[in-house]
């Protein structure tokens, strides 16, 4: 296992235009987790599943964000109708089940909103 | 509310000096707390880890932090910097109630 890969790395769109990220986690971890990242920042949690449900969003979410884990397996990041504001890196992260294991964290894909 | 603080955006030391980053978590439940570095154009990875039991905990490349309740702190140490500490070091919690919390990062340089 190469560990949490994320695809693609970096991705420039123009305004109003729907974008989807892939996130695909470790294989034996129940948890998946998304942040964004803005420059200067640390990550700020956006939601995370265990398995294929999703537990918690959080309020930063807008209705124009939506993720999915459909099986349980990977993950999809979809913004729709994209905002300059939206420009950021968006981190995908794995864990086991317990809270105090670690999570391990892709590198990301860079958005550009144009 | 959770939170995680850490003082001081930026630090820099010289290379062989002492390396000393804060921080202080606010959690209504003991937390379990974990420091990361982000190495420039790469993912976060784990540099050390708090659960439970000893409070003085030790991770990769010399470094260590120790979990002070009374004072809230989990503040990350090193010894001697060296060039290759040059990185973002973020302090995280985890209350087992939700996801992972960070703090702001603090961007550490190392002058020669």
């Amino acid at each position: 296992d190469t560990g949490v890969s994320q695809n693609p790395r970096h991705k420039i769109t123009k305004r109003g235009q729907n974008v989807t990220f892939r996130c695909d986690p470790i294989s034996e971890h129940n948890r998946l987790y998304w942040y964004r990242q803005t420059l200067g920042q640390g990550p700020e949690f956006l939601t995370y599943f265990q398995n294929e449900a999703q537990l918690e969003k959080s309020r930063l979410l807008s209705d124009r964000f939506s993720a999915e884990r459909p099986k349980g397996s990977f993950s999809t990041l979809e913004i729709q109708r994209t905002e300059q504001g939206d420009s950021a890196m968006y981190l995908c992260a794995s864990s086991l089940e317990m809270a105090n294991t670690e999570a391990f964290f892709g590198q990301g894909t860079r958005l550009t909103v144009v | 509310a959770q939170s995680v603080t850490q003082l001081g955006s930026h630090v820099s030391v010289s290379e062989g000096a002492l390396v000393l980053l804060r921080c202080n978590y606010s959690s209504s439940v003991p937390p379990y707390l974990f420091w990361y570095v982000q190495y420039p154009n790469q993912g976060l990875q784990l540099l050390l880890k708090y659960t439970t039991g000893a409070t003085l905990v030790k991770g990769i490349n010399g470094f260590e932090a120790e979990f002070k309740k009374s004072e809230t702190s989990f503040h990350l140490t090193k010894p001697s910097a060296h060039m290759s500490d040059a990185a973002e070091y973020f302090c995280v919690q985890d209350t087992g109630r939700r996801a992972l919390t960070f703090g702001s990062g603090t961007r550490l340089q190392v002058q020669p």
